[in-house]
């Protein structure tokens, strides 16, 4: 089963508006990483934050953490079309090696 | 350098039979992950494997096996293929399987059960 849920689960916005979408998840986690997945393909990773770290910036990324509501957000600021793809969360469980992965955002950029 | 690359890239089985799905991972990764991803949700945990050992395996049924080989590339099978087992299967790579590593996927396998 899914632990992450992301929120909203579709996303439409004009080129170069920012785009926010969030993820909740459920139990201890050390880390949580943001992916991003074209056209149903490979996932290639965006960002990891710690368990201990409230915010992280990369690019134009920038991701917050709260562990205390047990949440996340990836923010993509100035967004391109060739932002348009899903963007998915995954935890890493306290203590295990598997990540688990959220349900997704599908992100559409328009032109 | 190449990345995670898994074949084949597409497969069509019928119900009943069995498929085994091959990845080999980036140069110097010792620890390969198994994922599945039906159509429209987020990628589930099959198999993790470092070092030639299983390290976690995720809640799929026995049908289900992998193993790791010397060289670090890594099988999926599947037996007695069922319907429901239609998805992508994604393999992943890390230097060790650890907690804060960062997972390479290659391009999946697409596998379709008749």
């Amino acid at each position: 089963s899914q632990q992450g849920e992301e929120d909203p689960q579709a996303l439409s916005i004009q080129e170069g508006e920012n785009a926010t979408m969030n993820c909740s998840y459920k139990t201890s986690i050390n880390n949580l990483q943001w992916y991003r997945q074209n056209s149903g393909r490979g996932l290639v990773h965006l960002i990891l934050i710690r368990s201990n770290e409230r915010e992280k910036h990369s690019g134009r990324l920038r991701v917050t953490l709260d562990t205390s509501k047990k949440s996340s957000s990836l923010l993509i600021t100035a967004s391109r079309a060739a932002d348009t793809a899903s963007y998915f969360c995954a935890t890493s469980d306290s203590g295990t090696y598997k990540y688990i992965f959220g349900t997704g955002t599908r992100l559409k950029v328009l032109a | 350098d190449a990345g995670v690359t898994q074949s084949p890239t597409h497969l069509i089985k019928t119900r009943g039979q069995q498929v085994t799905l091959r990845c080999s991972p980036i140069s110097g990764h010792k620890s390969v992950s198994w994922y599945q991803q039906v159509l429209g949700q987020g990628p589930q945990f099959i198999f993790q494997y470092y070092e030639k050992e299983e390290r976690g395996r995720g809640n799929f049924p026995d049908r289900f096996s992998a193993r790791q080989f010397p060289n670090y590339s890594s099988e999926l099978n599947v037996n007695a293929l069922l319907l429901g087992d239609s998805a992508l299967y994604l393999c992943a790579s890390s230097y060790s399987g650890g907690a804060l590593e960062k997972l390479f996927f290659g391009s999946g396998t697409q596998l379709s059960v008749l």
